[in-house]
């Protein structure tokens, strides 16, 4: 069955330090979401995207933030200089139309000590 | 703006037993509405979803819920739990707009032998 995937699992950093969490979405979906969940609190939408540029953006979605295609199967989400409160569970999602369920991928975890 | 509700925090189940987990949403439309469970260490596997018509949906894993517009609710349930069905339960609702999804608090289930 077909499935979302993430690396790295696991990712510790410094603050102030850039990030790049991956993800490979479905291989035939167009549309593509981060969402994050800080430990012990909802999972928050991030960002979505479709047709290579951000179709809708959270509050929390800043300046620091930036998300990728690179080609025609990564999806990234960068962080450029990383805080403390970014620490989270970073879930990435996708699905094949704007109206569909979104599968999500396992989730990185992203420490900033 | 949308919002959604899930009021039990934890919830203790014997096995075999059923179990009902509540949600509330807030969404001036008529909403599209979801379920997800999370197991530890694990990302979100859709239960089960609905868009429109029989507002009594089925999903996997024995699940089910029913939407009744009247009360805003979208309640899952399950005849007899198994221990596998330990997990934590999130009730999503997605937006009119690039379909992003806005999740509950999460209720996390335990299950007794």
């Amino acid at each position: 069955e077909p499935e979302v995937t993430q690396t790295p699992s696991h990712q510790v950093t410094q603050m102030g330090q850039e990030v790049i969490l991956r993800c490979v979405p479905i291989s035939n979906h167009l549309y593509f979401y981060w969402y994050r969940q800080i430990l012990g609190q909802k999972v928050e939408f991030l960002v979505s995207f479709y047709n290579n540029e951000i179709s809708e953006k959270s509050e929390i979605f800043d300046d620091q933030f930036s998300v990728e295609r690179p080609d025609g199967s990564n999806f990234t989400l960068k962080i450029r200089s990383t805080k403390l409160e970014d620490s989270a569970m970073y879930f990435c999602a996708s699905s094949d139309t704007s109206e569909a369920e979104q599968f999500f991928g396992p989730g990185t975890r992203l420490t900033v000590l | 703006a949308q919002s959604v509700t899930q009021p039990d925090i934890h919830i203790t189940v014997s096995e075999g037993a059923s179990l009902e987990l509540r949600c509330n949403y807030s969404y001036g439309a008529t909403p599209y509405l979801f379920w997800y469970v999370q197991s530890p260490g694990q990302g979100l596997q859709l239960l089960l979803k609905y868009f429109s018509g029989d507002t009594l949906v089925q999903g996997i894993k024995g699940f089910e819920a029913e939407f009744k517009r009247s009360q805003s609710s979208f309640n899952l349930r399950k005849p007899s739990v198994h221990w596998s069905d330990a997990a934590e339960y999130f009730c999503a609702v997605a937006g009119a707009a690039g379909n992003k999804l806005t999740f509950g608090g999460g209720t996390r289930v335990l299950v007794k032998p």
